[in-house]
């Protein structure tokens, strides 16, 4: 089957850099996304990554590695807005979306 | 660009009534959108998915009798909750993307409550 494994909670201070992980196990392998959720709210789209490699953002950047079916987010200078969930999300070959467990990150003052 | 809506964005009903949830890409025209439903602290969860013109294609386990999909156009989805039961109380998000198998942006979800 398919599957996207990340760690359930991540824990972080204000001002830190947090990495969270995410492995994959799909048939047919087309990207990686990244969404944040806030509670009670929808999904927004902060990155994709359809090649190796790291990508960008402000603040927020993502990694992707084709070949260890993993990829990460990295968040820096941590702020209290960025607790919240993060889920990874793939592609799949009907272009459907599948989306990982989910992390919900704790900023702490 | 890239907005999408959804109304309602909370509805409560009886039991054994059925509840229409829409979802609209506002600036751009999406051939493919998808439903998701949420419980709280979980992922997202595909139900299905809804193709302009045709058919929708659903999830293994999602009713298809109980959740009616229709996509009526290039910008509007709607799915149906029939005869809504207190399970079927949820987080229902639609997604859209411009092109197949590209970034999917969200609508703010519909927070079902059936009583």
């Amino acid at each position: 089957g398919q599957s996207l494994e990340q760690p359930s909670e991540v824990t972080a201070v204000e001002g830190a850099i947090v990495q969270i992980n995410c492995t994959y196990q799909t048939s047919g392998f087309y990207g990686l996304s990244w969404y944040q959720q806030h509670d009670g709210g929808a999904p927004t789209f902060l990155s994709y990554n359809a090649l190796d490699g790291l990508e960008e953002t402000g603040r927020f950047s993502s990694f992707l590695s084709r070949s260890d079916s993993y990829g990460y987010l990295l968040l820096q200078e941590l702020q209290m807005k960025d607790s919240a969930s993060y889920f990874c999300a793939c592609p799949s070959g009907t272009y459907k979306y599948i989306f990982g467990t989910g992390t919900r990150l704790k900023v702490l003052a | 660009g890239a907005v999408v809506s959804q109304h309602p964005s909370w509805v409560i009903c009886k039991s054994g009534t059925s509840v229409k949830i829409e979802c609209r890409s506002l600036d751009f025209q999406a051939t493919t959108m998808f439903w998701y439903r949420q419980f709280p602290k979980q992922s997202l969860m595909l139900m299905a998915t809804s193709n302009e013109g045709s058919k929708a294609t659903y999830e293994q386990g999602v009713e298809k009798d109980k959740f009616l999909i229709n996509h009526a156009s290039l910008t509007l989805s709607t799915l149906t909750v029939t005869s809504a039961h207190p399970e079927d109380s949820s987080f229902y998000i639609c997604s859209a993307s411009r092109v197949r198998g590209e970034t999917q942006y969200f609508g703010p979800g519909t927070r079902l409550l059936v009583l």
